[in-house]
């Protein structure tokens, strides 16, 4: 089983609100971990989002904007990535990563469609 | 500007050696550690390596421990991946991330990646 999984795509509606979700792996805590987490356009290196442990514990990437958040759901062990007011800009594929067992290790990737 | 460019990839034969190079400008380059990353055609992200601001630490993917080597020179401000013995399943674009203080922090900024082909 992978240590982070998440859903291959999604589609939400512009206005509305995405909810794009990491499952870490069963045994794998996801409150004691930072959920980071990357927006990747076609042809593009991927970009920073943010960074989220807790509500005392996260960080906004350099530029990114409010609408973009993270938050966790712990009886789910994931992280979520949160983006309100969908534009057609925000299709893209998004990564989760976490630091675990001496190494980085990212999620399988989300492919959101904005339509 | 904060920037870092890749350089080195190509084609390469099975079983070859290949050296990229990530020159990084716009920042203080022995604050930060640094990481390579790299995505196969078509997949998601794979994290490579890392090496501390300072060199002194680096950690890598199982998958390529023992064949890889992550290096810096803060005179050049250059961060290195020697890769030998490559394989096809590793053709990918190698993108280059700058860290953080220490490894354990993510990475915010990144190369425009450089391509590497293993094929015979």
């Amino acid at each position: 089983q992978a240590v982070l999984t998440q859903p291959s795509s999604l589609s939400a509606s512009p206005g509305a609100s995405a909810s794009l979700t990491c499952t870490l792996r069963s045994g794998i805590n996801v409150g004691t971990y930072r959920i980071n987490w990357y927006q990747q356009k076609p042809g593009s290196p991927p970009q920073y989002l943010l960074r989220y442990r807790s509500d005392s514990d996260k960080q906004q990437g350099s530029g990114v904007p409010s609408r973009f958040s993270g938050s966790k759901d712990v009886s789910a062990n994931a992280g979520i990535l949160l983006i309100s007011g969908l534009q057609s800009e925000d299709e893209a594929d998004y990564y989760c990563m976490i630091w675990h067992s001496s190494g980085w290790v990212f999620g399988g990737g989300t492919k959101l469609t904005v339509l | 500007q904060v920037q870092l460019v890749e350089s080195g990839g190509g084609v390469v034969q099975p079983g070859r050696s290949l050296r990229l190079s990530c020159a990084a400008s716009g920042f203080t380059f022995s604050s930060y550690a640094m990481h390579w990353v790299r995505q196969a055609p078509g997949k998601g992200l794979e994290w490579v390596a890392v090496i501390s601001y300072d060199g002194s630490n680096k950690y890598y993917a199982d998958s390529v421990k023992g064949r890889f080597t992550i290096s810096r020179d803060s005179s050049k401000n250059t961060v290195y991946l020697q890769m030998n013995s490559l394989r096809g399943e590793e053709t990918a674009v190698y993108y280059c991330a700058r860290g953080g203080p220490t490894v354990t922090d993510a990475f915010d900024i990144w190369g425009q990646g450089t391509k590497v082909t293993v094929s015979s």
